[in-house]
């Protein structure tokens, strides 16, 4: 069985450009969750998707936005680049949201210069 | 806010040593999670507690839950340089249904032969 897939896996900015990244969940799972990954910050939640609708967000800018399509792949978008927005931007993706355990992707490394 | 906190931060062991890795919990949650992260690589999800006094165990490693004390422990027993990794633990705190893994800072682990 396929695992979470995320693409590109690496992406070089610069600064006031934006970004989008991809995120395919593994086969039959429904939520997708992003969260960012910084040697500074650690891991943060970014936001939540099931069944195409955000259920939760984290404290990010909204610079930050995402959506999720009908066979359950997510987007992130990050606008107007800066330079504290390199990290590892981690999807993961479960069953269900709230209860199942979420399995995560290789990540992004996004790298703004 | 809901606050995590690991320690140690940082651990140098020789293998066949026994070790524990702490993780406190500010608020009352729905389930604990433990992650391994190898570096460069994504997360692989290790245990879920999801009630008072659980405890999983796989190969080396023993997870267990106390609530009360909102306080969970990743027990290492006879240590391998194969366990040489960070490892998260992450706090689900389900409002509404929505979902967010709240992350600790992380354990790196070295163990040395």
């Amino acid at each position: 069985k396929a695992g979470v897939t995320q693409t590109p896996r690496y992406l070089i900015k610069t600064r006031g450009q934006q970004v989008t990244l991809s995120c395919s969940p593994i086969s039959g799972h429904r939520s997708v969750s992003w969260y960012q990954q910084t040697p500074g910050q650690g891991l943060q939640f970014l936001f939540e998707y099931f069944s195409e609708t955000q259920r939760n967000k984290g404290n990010f800018p909204g610079r930050f936005s995402g959506r999720q399509f009908s066979n359950s792949r997510s987007e992130m978008n990050v606008s107007t680049l800066e330079l504290g927005d390199s990290a590892l931007y981690l999807c993961a993706s479960s069953r269900n949201p709230s209860t199942d355990t979420q399995y995560f992707g290789p990540g992004t490394r996004l790298t703004v210069l | 806010e809901l606050k995590v906190e690991q320690n140690p931060l940082f651990l140098s062991m020789q293998e066949g040593k026994n070790y524990t890795i702490y993780c406190n919990y500010s608020t009352t949650s729905d389930r604990l999670y433990w992650y391994r992260q190898d570096p460069g690589k994504s997360l692989e999800s290790l245990f879920v507690l999801l009630s008072n006094g659980a405890v999983k165990q796989e190969g080396r490693l023993m997870a267990s839950l106390d609530t009360k004390a909102r306080l969970s422990t990743l027990h290492i027993t006879a240590a391998v340089h194969d366990l040489s990794a960070t490892y998260f633990c992450a706090v689900d705190r389900t409002t509404m249904g929505r979902r967010a893994l709240t992350f600790g800072s992380g354990t790196r682990l070295q163990v040395q032969p």
